[in-house]
């Protein structure tokens, strides 16, 4: 199994350009996220999806849009980027079943520069 | 609101020497969840511990050691004999049980991170 997978690792955008990132997951899990990652500000959770065709907002939504059509992908978008979203930006996915056993596994991160 | 807060940004030791990394958190609800991440120089993030907040029994795998005091709203992390393979940012978490809405499901608020090297 691959786990979770990120797509790209590494983009460089001009602000007002816009961009998706592609997030899959092959363990069949339910629960998708998408965090962005600040120095010094640990992770914030950006939208969130509780099963295929479910969105939700985070803590720090705007900016961004994320559709989950497929239950392996969660895609999260920037419209018009801006320099404030220059980050690290991680996907995780969790079983989504009981709280009592529910971990996030994350993918290896896309580092995003917006100039 | 949910917080989660790592006092301690960087600590440095030697190798074998034997480091404890803070978490302090903040919740209004009655049960919850707590994690710890590693996160190496890679950059991925590497899970670590989960531990519910009715199991107050404190929890050791190989170097690695967690002890949970629900009176002082601590989740500290142990690593005994450090090595310099231990060298990462390490960030504890917490989860409520449920959402508003009723639907579970585990948000993570993040502490900010501690960076640890471990020096040969």
């Amino acid at each position: 199994n691959a786990g979770v997978t990120q797509t790209p690792k590494f983009r460089v955008l001009k602000t007002g350009q816009s961009m998706t990132l592609l997030c899959a997951q092959d363990m069949n899990h339910e629960y998708m996220y998408w965090y962005r990652q600040d120095p010094g500000m640990g992770l914030r959770l950006i939208h969130y999806s509780v099963g295929e065709g479910t969105t939700a907002k985070g803590e720090v939504p705007d900016g961004y849009n994320v559709s989950r059509l497929k239950k392996q992908n969660f895609l999260l978008g920037l419209e018009s980027a801006a320099p404030s979203q220059t980050s690290v930006y991680f996907c995780a996915s969790s079983y989504g079943g009981s709280p009592s056993t529910d971990t996030q596994y994350f993918g290896p991160g896309t580092r995003l520069t917006v100039l | 609101a949910q917080k989660v807060t790592q006092a301690q940004t960087e600590i440095s030791v030697v190798e074998k020497e034997d480091v404890t990394l803070d978490c302090v958190y903040e919740t209004r609800d009655t049960t919850y969840y707590l994690f710890w991440y590693k996160q190496p120089p890679s950059g991925e993030l590497v899970f670590l511990i989960r531990r519910n907040s009715f199991d107050e029994q404190n929890e050791i795998s190989g170097r690695y050691s967690w002890n949970f005091q629900k009176s002082t709203s601590s989740f500290n992390f142990t690593i005994t004999a450090s090595q310099v393979v231990d060298s990462a940012v390490y960030f504890c978490a917490l989860s409520p049980t449920t959402n508003a809405g009723g639907t579970s499901y585990g948000k993570l608020t993040f502490g900010q991170g501690t960076i640890l090297t471990v020096h040969p």
